[in-house]
């Protein structure tokens, strides 16, 4: 699976988007970038996931640029509850796919009041 | 539907002890995959199931092992407890090997003394 690199912390204010960036200049055809967080001592979090195009849900939107060597997660509404560690992964899905996730270190959001 | 759950949530054991940890995955969700995290290594594979067979394997030693059972309900169990042993187990379901999204249960918080 190719490797990510997220800055290691950033904050926002309550209320504010947050846009987390990740970069994957390595990143194969064929892997998707996912995005989970965990808060403190909690299991990870699925947050999204995207091969090329932009997707959004309930919690974030996923923006990956057109030459797909970077993306950004972005929570709209940051809340005092959003504040965790935030891991980007890159990773074959389907056919092939490895079993096993590989975090890095992640990027912490403090959200402040 | 209900996430996955992990029992026990904490639990204190002695060195050369050895203890088990369950996981029910998602209703539907037939792999289960095990993960051990702790502070300087990060988060480690350690094996994951599916259709009651190990279908891959991390490099831990053998005093870790695991089954899955008819309803796709995983054990893990380590033998022989060390003081490193101590960490956050976590369990992740998805539909099958190939699919694309592992969602994490809260863990087993481990302490060896």
């Amino acid at each position: 699976d190719a490797k990510t690199t997220q800055p290691p912390s950033m904050d926002c204010a309550e209320g504010r988007a947050a846009n987390l960036p990740c970069n994957h200049s390595t990143i194969s055809g064929n892997e998707y970038v996912y995005w989970y967080r965990q808060i403190h001592s909690q299991g990870p979090q699925y947050i999204i996931h995207g091969l090329k195009n932009n997707e959004t849900n309930e919690m974030a939107s996923l923006i990956i640029t057109e030459d797909r060597k970077s993306s950004t997660l972005i929570l709209p509404h940051a809340t005092l509850r959003d504040t965790a560690v935030y891991y980007c992964i890159v990773r074959v899905a389907g056919a092939g796919a490895n079993s096993k996730l590989t975090f890095g270190k992640g990027i912490t959001l403090s959200v402040r009041p | 539907k209900a996430g996955v759950t992990q029992t026990p949530r904490y639990l204190i054991k002695t060195r050369g002890q050895q203890v088990t940890l369950s996981c029910s995955p998602i209703s539907g969700h037939r792999s289960v995959s095990w993960y051990q995290q702790t502070p300087g290594q990060g988060l480690q594979f350690l094996f994951e199931y599916f259709s009651e067979t190990q279908r891959n394997k991390g490099n831990f030693p053998g005093r870790f092992s695991g089954r899955q059972f008819s309803n796709s309900r995983s054990e893990m169990n380590v033998s022989t407890l060390e003081l490193g042993d101590s960490a956050l187990y976590l369990c992740a379901s998805r539909w099958d090997p190939l699919g694309e999204t592992q969602y994490f249960g809260p863990g087993t918080r481990l302490l060896v003394l």
